[in-house]
């Protein structure tokens, strides 16, 4: 299996520009998560999705900010516009439906964004 | 809210020692599952070890192993004749089975395994 599968793996743009990050689960995972990784916030949870349809939003900071999946091999996450404090490491990751064992989350290697 | 507190901001250990990270997590849910994560420089997020709440034995995978103490929410991790390969930062982190997906993580603690 491949994992979890991120890209870009680094991304620097301008602030005001739109930002799409794009994320690939392990077949036949039901799960999928966005986070964000700062040095500040640490880890936050962004959003989750199960079975391609958003639970929970709550994590997202701003409208500037959407996530879509529109299949269970691919989501997206976007920024639009821009901004500099946007700069951090997302990471998306994904779990099977945990049953009655540990709901593990397997990590996508990250994508670094540079928001200049 | 549940919280996760890792009280070591950075800890160094000499090759083939012992170093144990400390963590302590709030939550008035009786039933969760806890985790130590590891991200190297490549920064990927690999998971080290996981515990479920509801068992008193504790963890163990090969040189890591931990200290579930339930009553006092403490979750501590030992890494065993460390390595070199170890160095990284160590989160910690839980889910309550109730709240469905939502892990919540520690602020982590940086390890340097020194030769």
């Amino acid at each position: 299996d491949a994992g979890v599968i991120q890209s870009p793996r680094h991304e620097v743009t301008e602030m005001g520009q739109e930002v799409t990050l794009r994320c690939k689960p392990i077949s036949g995972h039901d799960y999928l998560f966005w986070y964000r990784q700062t040095m500040m916030r640490g880890l936050e949870l962004l959003i989750y999705f199960n079975n391609n349809v958003p639970i929970d939003d709550s994590g997202m900071p701003e409208d500037r900010f959407s996530a879509k999946m529109p299949n269970a091999s691919f989501s997206t996450l976007k920024i639009q516009p821009s901004e500099p404090r946007d700069s951090a490491v997302y990471f998306c990751a994904s779990r099977p439906l945990a049953g009655t064992s540990v709901p593990e989350q397997f990590f996508g290697p990250g994508t670094r964004l540079t928001v200049l | 809210a549940q919280t996760v507190t890792q009280s070591q901001p950075e800890m160094s250990v000499q090759e083939a020692e012992t170093v144990t990270l400390s963590c302590t997590y709030d939550t008035s849910e009786n039933n969760y599952y806890l985790f130590w994560y590891k991200q190297p420089p490549s920064r990927q997020m690999i998971l080290v070890i996981r515990q479920e709440a509801y068992k008193q034995q504790n963890a163990t995978e090969n040189r890591f192993s931990v200290n579930f103490q339930k009553a006092a929410k403490s979750f501590s991790l030992k890494i065993s004749d460390s390595q070199l390969g170890d160095t990284a930062m160590y989160f910690c982190a839980f889910v309550v089975k109730a709240a469905g997906n939502k892990l919540t993580f520690g602020g982590g603690t940086r390890v340097l395994v020194k030769p």
